[in-house]
């Protein structure tokens, strides 16, 4: 089955300073690479996703790579924000299966 | 987008009882899934709902602990049987976009805590 592995574990970082994130996944078959944002307390939320068709998406200040050959995906929060502060999950799945999560990242943007 | 109900939101439960934790939605899904969150930690798939069939589980989770129901396509109840402290964790409930996006959405979370 699909393994999804993040890195790093927590990112420190200054607000207006960018954040990236990393993610690996194992089943080739994979097609589908979202990432979701969680806040204490609440479920997670989609911010961003891929799909395996394309290389790039980006969304004002968020962006997502995507390199199909090396299996790997990325998250890019550029001018971070103290409202960006959160755990952050990449997943990946085959369209219409269930999501198989990272560990998660823990970003903290200090003012 | 889809508008999931769950239900219970939170609840305290001796050690050896049973908990079901509901999940609805507004409009009617192929499948769905529960997650379990431990405290801290990342969200590990327990089960994908089918309706009309037994739900499949993955590595680590078995039938008799987590029983699913899935009577139509708009609903499913996870069971948390004969309970343990281990058991305390954030459950949740989700499903895929209609309109295949593959976009997933979640319910609010049932945490459970186990005394």
């Amino acid at each position: 089955g699909e393994n999804v592995e993040q890195h790093p574990s927590t990112l420190s970082v200054q607000e207006g300073d960018s954040a990236v994130i990393k993610c690996t996944y194992s089943d080739s078959a994979s097609n589908y690479f979202p990432w979701y944002k969680q806040e204490l307390g609440k479920r997670p939320q989609l911010i961003i996703d891929i799909r395996s068709n394309v290389g790039e998406k980006k969304d004002q200040r968020i962006a997502v790579t995507l390199n199909k050959t090396a299996k790997h995906f990325s998250l890019h929060i550029t001018e971070t924000q103290p409202e960006d502060s959160a755990v952050y999950f990449c997943a990946a799945s085959q369209a219409g299966t269930a999501l198989i999560f990272g560990k998660g990242t823990t970003l903290s943007v200090s003012s | 987008s889809a508008v999931i109900s769950q239900k219970p939101s939170r609840d305290i439960c001796q050690r050896g009882t049973s908990l079901t934790i509901q999940c609805q939605v507004d409009s009617q899904v192929t499948m769905m899934f529960w997650y379990r969150q431990q405290p801290g930690q990342s969200l590990t798939l327990i089960a994908t709902a089918n309706q009309g069939s037994e739900a499949t589980y993955e590595s680590g989770f078995v039938i008799d602990k987590f029983p699913i129901s899935r009577p139509n396509l708009t609903f499913s109840t996870l069971t948390v049987s004969n309970m343990s402290p281990e058991d305390s964790s954030i459950y949740l409930c989700s499903v895929l976009d209609r309109g295949g996006n593959t976009e997933a959405f979640f319910g609010q979370g049932t945490r459970l805590t186990v005394v």
